[in-house]
C-alpha cells in the first residue's frame, strides 16, 4: 500500500488546551482523506473527512487542514477533553477504488 | 454501539483449526472490507468487496479466504494460521467509491490469538 504518516508519535496535552495532530502522505494522487479515532478495545471511529478540492473543513470542536503542496494533513481538536484520549489515524484514498491506507497513528493523552 | 457487528469478539485457535469470522451491516452499504491490525500499528487492508464481488486482494496468504454471501454479510474463513496471524481483525463498510468517496464505518473487531 501507499505510505501514509510517519513513526508513531505520542502527544500529551492538558485538559482544555488545543491539540494538533499531524500526518504526512506520499501519494500525490490521493484526493480524499479521513481522520479516525480509535479507543482501546474499539474499532476506528470516523471523526471528519476532507476532499482534495478543499484546504480546510470544520466539525464540532475539530478542524482538518490539508496542504497538498507539502502533502500534509492535520487535525486540530479544540478544548481537549479526557474523552479525547485515544489513537488518531489519518487515512487516504487515491480515488481509483475503494482502498484506504492508514498512517501510523498518534497516541493522544489528555491530562486532567 | 457500532453499526457494523463482528462476531466473535475473541477467538483462540490452534494452527490446525478451521474457523470463521463474521461481519454484518444493515446500512445498505455495498462495499465491505477486511483489515488486520497488530498492536500499536495502523489497520492494514486485506480485502475489498464491491457489490458482493472481490475487487481487491492485497496479496493476502491463501490461509485467509473471504466470502461475501450477500450485501449485508462478510465472512473471513481461517485455516492453518500461523502465530504471526494473531491480531485484531476489523471489518468495515461504505458506499462504493464511484467518483465520490465515502467514509468507512468500522466494527469493533475480532481479537484473534493463534496458539
Amino acid at each position: 500500500g501507499e505510505s501514509v504518516g510517519l513513526h508513531l508519535p505520542t502527544l500529551s496535552v492538558q485538559e482544555g488546551d488545543n491539540s494538533i495532530i499531524n500526518c504526512a502522505y506520499s501519494n500525490s494522487a490521493s484526493d480524499y482523506f479521513i481522520w479516525y479515532k480509535q479507543e482501546s478495545g474499539k474499532g476506528p471511529q470516523f471523526i471528519i473527512d476532507i476532499r482534495s478540492n478543499m484546504d480546510k473543513r470544520q466539525g464540532q470542536r475539530v478542524t482538518v487542514l490539508l496542504n497538498k503542496t507539502v502533502k500534509h494533513l492535520s487535525l486540530q481538536i479544540a478544548a481537549t477533553q479526557p474523552g479525547d484520549s485515544a489513537v488518531y489515524f489519518c487515512a487516504e484514498n487515491s480515488g481509483t477504488g475503494n482502498q484506504f491506507y492508514f498512517g501510523t497513528g498518534t497516541s493522544l493523552t489528555v491530562i486532567p | 454501539d457500532t453499526e457494523v457487528t463482528q462476531t466473535p469478539k475473541h477467538l483462540v485457535m490452534g494452527m490446525t483449526n478451521k474457523k470463521s469470522l463474521k461481519c454484518e451491516q444493515h446500512m445498505g452499504h455495498r462495499a465491505m472490507y477486511w483489515y488486520k491490525q497488530k498492536a500499536k500499528k495502523p489497520p492494514e487492508l486485506m480485502f475489498v468487496y464491491s457489490y458482493e464481488k472481490l475487487s481487491i486482494n492485497e496479496s493476502v496468504p491463501s490461509r485467509f479466504s473471504p466470502e461475501c454471501p450477500n450485501s449485508s454479510l462478510l465472512n473471513l474463513h481461517l485455516h492453518a494460521l500461523q502465530p504471526e496471524d494473531s491480531a485484531l481483525y476489523l471489518c468495515a463498510s461504505s458506499q462504493p467509491a464511484w467518483g465520490s468517496n465515502q467514509p468507512q464505518h468500522f466494527g469493533d473487531g475480532t481479537r484473534l490469538s493463534i496458539l
